[in-house]
């Protein structure tokens, strides 16, 4: 079966602009979650989204933020970037979440300038 | 609050050595705990996990780990390492309440395999 996507694998922003990532989950797999990878900070929860509802949300500022659709897929925004947003956000799909059963995709590598 | 250690930044083994990575974990409950691996510019995959039962888990690749609730560890082992088991391995916890599922990671341990 199709793994989870992400788009676009690569992306340069600038400094002040917003930029959207998108997940596309297993077929059948409801819940979505967003990690965000750095050398820094290593890997942080970003938030998790069951059933169109976010129902978990890490420790990030506002300007993240997410929704999911019907079909499950998902997309994050970021807003202002910021230097410090360079990283690897990685999607995760699982079928309720708390089964713990993630299998997560390739990532998005953004780069701010 | 969860959290993961992960003492080794970087280990190198020989080709068929043995392995062994550390994993330390704090949480009040009882955890769930997983091993994951990432190899360049790939996502995460799954080694294996624990929930309960028997504290000996076999996962994919050959590895193995064992829960220590004693020690709050969970160890990553293989007998035999071979050259593409270099990468990057992250432990995780994740939290046992209903409704607030989140892994936590530790900071990883890179993996270099010589010949």
């Amino acid at each position: 079966k199709a793994g989870v996507t992400q788009t676009p694998r690569y992306l340069i922003k600038t400094r002040g602009q917003q930029v959207t990532l998108s997940c596309s989950p297993i077929s059948g797999h409801r819940s979505v979650s967003w990690y965000q990878q750095t050398p820094g900070q290593g890997l942080q929860f970003l938030f998790e989204y069951f059933s169109e509802t976010q129902r978990n949300k890490g420790n990030f500022p506002g300007r993240f933020s997410g929704r999911q659709f019907s079909n499950s897929r998902s997309e994050m925004n970021v807003s202002t970037l910021e230097l410090g947003d360079s990283a690897l956000y990685l999607c995760a799909s699982s079928l309720e979440g708390r089964d713990y059963g993630y299998t997560f995709g390739s990532g998005t590598r953004l780069t701010v300038v | 609050a969860q959290s993961v250690t992960q003492p080794d930044i970087h280990i190198t083994v020989s080709e068929g050595a043995s392995l062994e990575l550390r994993c330390n974990y704090s949480y009040g409950a009882t955890p769930y705990l997983f091993w994951y691996v990432q190899s360049p510019g790939q996502g995460l995959q799954l080694l294996l996990k624990y929930f309960s039962g028997d504290t000996l888990v076999q996962g994919i690749k050959g590895f193995e780990a064992e829960f220590k609730r004693s020690q709050s560890s969970f160890n990553l082992r293989k007998p035999s390492v071979h050259w593409s088991d270099a990468a990057e391995y992250f432990c995780a916890v994740g939290i046992s309440n209903f409704g607030n599922e989140k892994l936590t990671f530790g900071t990883g341990t890179r993996l270099t395999i010589i010949p």
